[in-house]
């Protein structure tokens, strides 16, 4: 079992509808949750940042993170063409104060059809 | 803020012969840098880390004779892959973080193709 699984779709919805990406992991150590947006042959961008269980908001991006079953989301509202994209999960352990790398999911591509 | 940068953005070599890529953070000092690789549907996957003014630390699996990384600086960083060979062939992605921040910044990545 890999450490993250994500469906890689793709996940195709029509403009302006809610859109729910989502990952679940296996190990129970991962403290730090991410989302990151990547466009074809470019470098990931950060979209959401989160510790531990509980949600995030920003903007049209909300973040949930469910320790209890290894389960995390990102929900995209009011969906624009702009957001197709891979959409990839990412986390980490606690690192003691020093950095560690990050695991990811393979990504999700997102079609927003206008 | 948070910019990092890599060039070449990418490089199309013969086999055998070696390859660097640099990575810049260009408005933050990076106390430590990342090395990914991703090949084609598959996952990013952290080959090493690199701390500034130490050894690099790989993950298991890569070899550290054949991808060398040199952190000289804090903004700088270099992914040498040495005698390349078509399997190598890869995006490679650097990504930094400072002391203060828990969170990576990506370069854009560098494409690379060993015939």
């Amino acid at each position: 079992q890999k450490e993250v699984e994500q469906d890689p779709g793709p996940l195709s919805v029509p403009e302006g509808a809610i859109v729910s990406l989502n990952c679940t992991y296996s190990n129970s150590a991962f403290q730090y949750f991410m989302w990151y947006r990547q466009y074809s042959r470019k470098g990931p961008e950060l979209l959401m940042y989160t510790y531990s269980s509980g949600n995030k908001e920003d903007g049209r991006f909300t973040a949930q993170v469910d320790k209890s079953s290894k389960y995390i989301s990102l929900f995209i509202r009011d969906s624009q063409p702009s957001d197709s994209a891979t959409y990839l999960c990412a986390m980490r352990k606690y690192s003691g104060g020093g950095a560690d790398g990050l695991t990811f999911g393979k990504g999700t591509h997102l079609i927003i059809q206008p | 803020g948070a910019v990092v940068s890599q060039h070449p953005s990418w490089v199309i070599c013969k086999s055998g012969t070696s390859v660097k890529i640099e990575c810049r953070s260009l408005d933050f000092q990076a106390t430590t840098m990342f090395w990914y690789r991703q090949f084609p549907k598959q996952s990013l996957m952290l080959m090493a880390t690199s701390n500034e003014g130490s050894k690099a630390t790989y993950e298991q699996g890569v070899e550290k004779d054949k991808f060398l990384i040199n952190h000289a600086s804090l903004t700088l960083s270099t992914l040498t892959v040495t005698s390349a060979h078509p399997e190598d062939s890869s995006f490679y992605i650097c990504s930094a973080t400072s002391g203060s921040q828990e969170t990576q910044y990506f370069g854009p990545g560098t494409r690379l193709l060993v015939l």
